[in-house]
């Protein structure tokens, strides 16, 4: 598709387990962003790769969050010994570079319970 | 510390009139503000920017206003559609960065 995939489009796990959410960026755009929407919140930023550099993970709330990118495509968060205020909803965005409008994909509704 | 702010949390207006979506931002640094508009169980999606070197831009019945020296922009909608209604979300950053800081969003709802 032409767009920013997410899938899945909802996750119901238990406490505890890990989750693995995946991102395919729209082709060609070089850099890609994790946000994450809780409850009644805006979007929290969570990190970002840019090509081959260092992604900036300044966002991410704990150690059991991390991220990867591989290829400089397809992008997997993964949330270890997931916690109740994990819950979420988790968006993936892309862009062609830095300062130019980013497009979201249509995120991952996470629920811990 | 918010550096996006938008005070209102919900605004209903009724259709055919304008509607106007109010953000403040307090870090001067910032040079280039988006407004996205996100539908229930949808990503956010662009609507439009202004670059810090100009205090409006317009697309079609959308309008940005950026007020530098009050650190203020506004998104006007105009006339508003029962199709507008939506969480609008503004959004900053600053040239050679890429790290957007949101606000928390306005609902917007629009009365047929």
């Amino acid at each position: 598709g032409a767009g920013v995939s997410q899938s899945p489009s909802n996750k119901v796990t238990e406490k505890g387990k890990d989750v693995e959410l995946r991102c395919d960026p729209i082709s060609g755009h070089t850099a890609l962003y994790w946000y994450r929407q809780s409850l009644g919140q805006g979007l929290e930023f969570l990190i970002y790769f840019q090509g081959n550099s260092a992604p900036d993970k300044s966002g991410l709330p704990s150690d059991r969050f991390s991220a990867e990118r591989t290829g400089g495509s397809v992008s997997t968060l993964t949330i270890q010994r997931t916690q109740q205020e994990d819950s979420a909803v988790y968006l993936c965005a892309s862009s062609l570079g830095d300062s130019t409008e980013a497009f979201f994909g249509q995120g991952t509704r996470l629920t811990v319970v | 510390d918010q550096q996006v702010k938008q005070n209102s949390p919900s605004l209903s207006v009724q259709e055919g009139r304008i509607s106007i979506l109010n953000c403040d931002y307090t870090n001067s640094m910032f040079d280039y503000f988006l407004w996205y508009k996100k539908y229930p169980a949808e990503g956010p999606t662009f609507l439009i920017s202004i670059s810090s070197i100009k205090d409006k831009n317009e697309d079609g019945r959308f309008t940005v206003f950026l007020n530098k020296s009050a650190k203020h922009l506004s998104l006007h909608i105009v006339p508003s559609q029962p199709g507008d209604s939506a969480v609008y979300f503004c959004a900053a950053t600053f040239s050679g960065t890429y790290k957007y800081i949101f606000g928390t969003g306005t609902r917007l709802k629009v009365l047929a």
